[in-house]
């Protein structure tokens, strides 16, 4: 009955690949979310979708690339990965967007070599 | 635009001691308030929110008064369990922001 999964938990992999996390929600929620957790813990929006269409892309490299196929996936691709990429990817769901609290999944540990 | 300014730990209490994490605010519009908890290797959970001026927020015997006259939502408790170690995070969002703006986290540990 898990609310936002997010798979893989651990992702190891070397520079210069290209990476995918999934992110599904089952709360019925119509907007989705990934934030980016760096070494300090500082959380920071990456996008977000309503109901599937982009709605903020934080100044993100064009390296990373997130996909919607519907109102419960937000998928989150990354090409060309690169050392600063390492962090804790965080997705999350709420509904109808501002002033609702969001939900989170356990995120996904990504560590490049 | 939007932002929390949170109190910069780490923090070290013993158990049942008072914890107070402070949380001011600056926001474009009328915010709604939450208390996010990260437990060591876990995601966030959701802690408490407030939704307008003077409402409390409560759980796990965690407490945050939305105080828009002084634009803050301090944390407290009155007894810290050692099971209470963890990272608070401050955030807020507006509506039509599509994103909760974070403070920088306060690691709080306790020790038995």
């Amino acid at each position: 009955d898990t609310a936002v999964s997010q798979t893989p938990k651990y992702l190891v992999t070397q520079m210069g690949n290209d990476k995918s996390i999934k992110c599904e929600q089952n709360l019925g929620h119509d907007t989705m979310y990934w934030y980016k957790q760096d070494s300090k813990k500082f959380l920071k929006i990456m996008f977000s979708y309503n109901n599937k269409e982009l709605i903020i892309n934080e100044t993100v490299p064009n390296r990373f690339s997130p996909k919607s196929p519907d109102k419960a996936h937000l998928n989150l691709h990354i090409n060309s990965l690169e050392l600063g990429d390492s962090a804790v990817y965080f997705c999350a769901s709420s509904q109808n967007g501002g002033n609702q609290p969001q939900h989170f999944g356990d995120g996904t540990r990504l560590s490049i070599l | 635009g939007n932002s929390v300014t949170q109190m910069e730990g780490p923090v070290t209490l013993s158990e049942e001691a008072f914890l107070t994490i402070n949380c001011t605010y600056t926001a474009t519009g009328y915010p709604s308030l939450f208390w996010y908890v990260q437990y060591p290797g876990e995601g966030l959970q959701l802690l408490l929110k407030a939704t307008k001026a003077d409402d409390k927020g409560s759980n796990k015997g965690f407490e945050a008064t939305y105080r828009k006259e002084t634009t803050s939502f301090h944390l407290e408790k009155g007894s810290v369990q050692v099971s209470d170690s963890a990272v608070y995070f401050c955030a807020l969002t507006t509506t039509n922001d599509y994103k909760l703006s974070f403070g920088a986290g306060t690691t709080v540990t306790v020790r038995a």
